[in-house]
């Protein structure tokens, strides 16, 4: 009953270092995203994957990269990490559009 | 794009008070999805209701798509209805879950 799992939990970054988060769902969905939620905010799509094999860009990508390794799996990467995206981030997942989403438990990035 | 107003921002119970949260939309919305984040920052699924209404225990929600607006109701509230209740929706083309800035909610003891 794992649903949404993402690694690491907590990660603390060095300016323009590098590093991907990982995030993997047994939920068989088709469809799978990257937020960031930032303090007293709500959540911002940063790049979505409607199905497997495709990749979209959200409200906020810059600065990231992403790559839908299978259906299960969904991976977020920083190639050079700065201060501004010291952030919580969220992986979800839903069967298709227009369906119910499910999100993992975050992790807590600091960039410094 | 779709503008949401999440009312009220903020709002403090005692234990044991009821509430009602809102979200308003500014055009017609599918896929009106309902979260609670809870203190330790996971996001859970309260609801799912693109129209009409559901209930779960001491939480029910209504959504009339129609007049664009959709309610979340707390009964007999207890502290570990804490958090943050986020209203998240879907536009007509499909494709992306918006989130509202959210309620936080306190209740004390």
């Amino acid at each position: 009953n794992a649903g949404v799992t993402q690694t690491p939990k907590f990660q603390v970054l060095k300016t323009g270092q590098s590093m991907t988060l990982q995030c993997a769902q047994d939920m068989n969905h088709n469809s799978m995203y990257w937020y960031r939620q930032d303090p007293g905010m709500g959540l911002r799509l940063i790049y979505y994957s409607a199905s497997e094999g495709t990749t979209d860009k959200g409200e906020v990508p810059n600065g990231y990269n992403v790559s839908r390794l299978n259906k299960r799996e969904f991976s977020l990467r920083l190639e050079s990490a700065a201060p501004s995206q010291t952030s919580v981030y969220f992986c979800a997942s839903r069967l298709e559009v227009f369906t119910e989403a499910f999100f993992g438990q975050g992790t807590r990035l600091t960039v410094v | 794009g779709i503008q949401v107003e999440q009312s009220p921002p903020d709002l403090i119970l005692q234990e044991g008070a009821n509430s009602t949260l809102r979200c308003n939309f500014s055009d017609s919305v599918n896929n009106l999805q309902w979260f609670h984040q809870n203190p330790w920052g996971q996001l859970i699924n309260l609801f799912y209701i693109p129209s009409g209404t559901k209930q779960n225990g001491r939480l029910s929600a209504t959504t009339v798509a129609t007049e664009r607006y959709s309610l979340l109701y707390i009964s007999s509230s207890q502290t570990t209805d804490s958090g943050v209740y986020f209203c998240a929706w879907e536009e007509t083309s499909g494709s992306r879950l918006t989130f509202g800035e959210g309620t936080q909610l306190t209740v004390n003891p």
